[in-house]
């Protein structure tokens, strides 16, 4: 199986704060890395696909990059809805794996 | 719009069968692949596996032994059986809808709202 390993696994920031999140994966999966974000209680919400893609509706200050082995997720102006747990994911192969999670809180 | 809606047991007990069912509306259930994915209390996800209404099937290796999904088109849901339950078990289990985009990979979206399993005698 390929390893997903995201740093850090929590992180507090402010209001208007640019947040990098790192996602490195055990073998090289190419582009084929997702990021989702989840908020308490809820089921996990698609933002980023291919690495780079912008899933339809998510706001602009989202971005992803990377490619390989390296992956990034940057929010370039945290919102107060932003504070949530966010995942990679690799589509890479089967079984699908995922990171474990960074939190990012106030 | 496209809806996932899990239904099943909220308590079962040790040794025995698992079995959810994933109501699928807005879409038909044969234009697309699906999915089940489970997170543990400590957050963690982990992908059970896909299934397409033709019978292609793949499920992660770590639960294939116990692992059963099937597709019923006629009343567009999908199903879920993990037997030989443990308390190792006890997750919200998610079904999702796998996205494919040609050299893009494929991603979960819209996941269901998700169903508490708790494995307890």
């Amino acid at each position: 199986d390929i390893q997903m390993t995201q740093s850090p696994s929590s992180l507090s920031a402010s209001v208007g704060d640019r947040v990098t999140i790192t996602c490195r994966s055990s073998q090289s999966i190419s582009r084929y890395l997702n990021w989702y974000q989840q908020t308490p209680g809820k089921a996990p919400k698609v933002l980023i696909h291919a690495a780079s893609t912008l899933h339809n509706g998510v706001p602009s200050r989202f971005s992803g990059s990377g490619s390989g082995t390296d992956f990034t997720l940057t929010i370039s102006s945290l919102q107060p809805e932003d504070f949530a747990t966010y995942y990679c994911q690799q589509s890479y192969s089967t079984p699908n794996t995922f990171g474990q999670g960074t939190k990012l809180d106030i | 719009q496209v809806r996932l809606q899990e239904s099943g047991p909220g308590l079962v007990k040790p040794s025995e069968t698992l079995s959810l069912t994933c109501s699928v509306s807005g879409v038909s259930i044969t234009d697309y692949y699906w999915s089940w994915i489970r997170q543990f209390p400590g957050k963690g996800l982990e992908w059970i596996g896909y299934i397409y209404y033709s019978g292609s099937i793949s499920y992660n290796p770590s639960l294939r032994s116990r692992v059963t999904m099937s597709v019923d088109t006629s009343k567009s849901q999908f199903s879920l059986n993990l037997t030989s339950v443990t308390p190792a078990d006890t997750a919200v289990y998610y079904c999702a809808r796998i996205t494919l985009e040609v050299g893009g990979g494929d991603w979960f979206d819209p996941w269901g709202q998700g169903t508490l399993v708790t494995v307890s005698s």
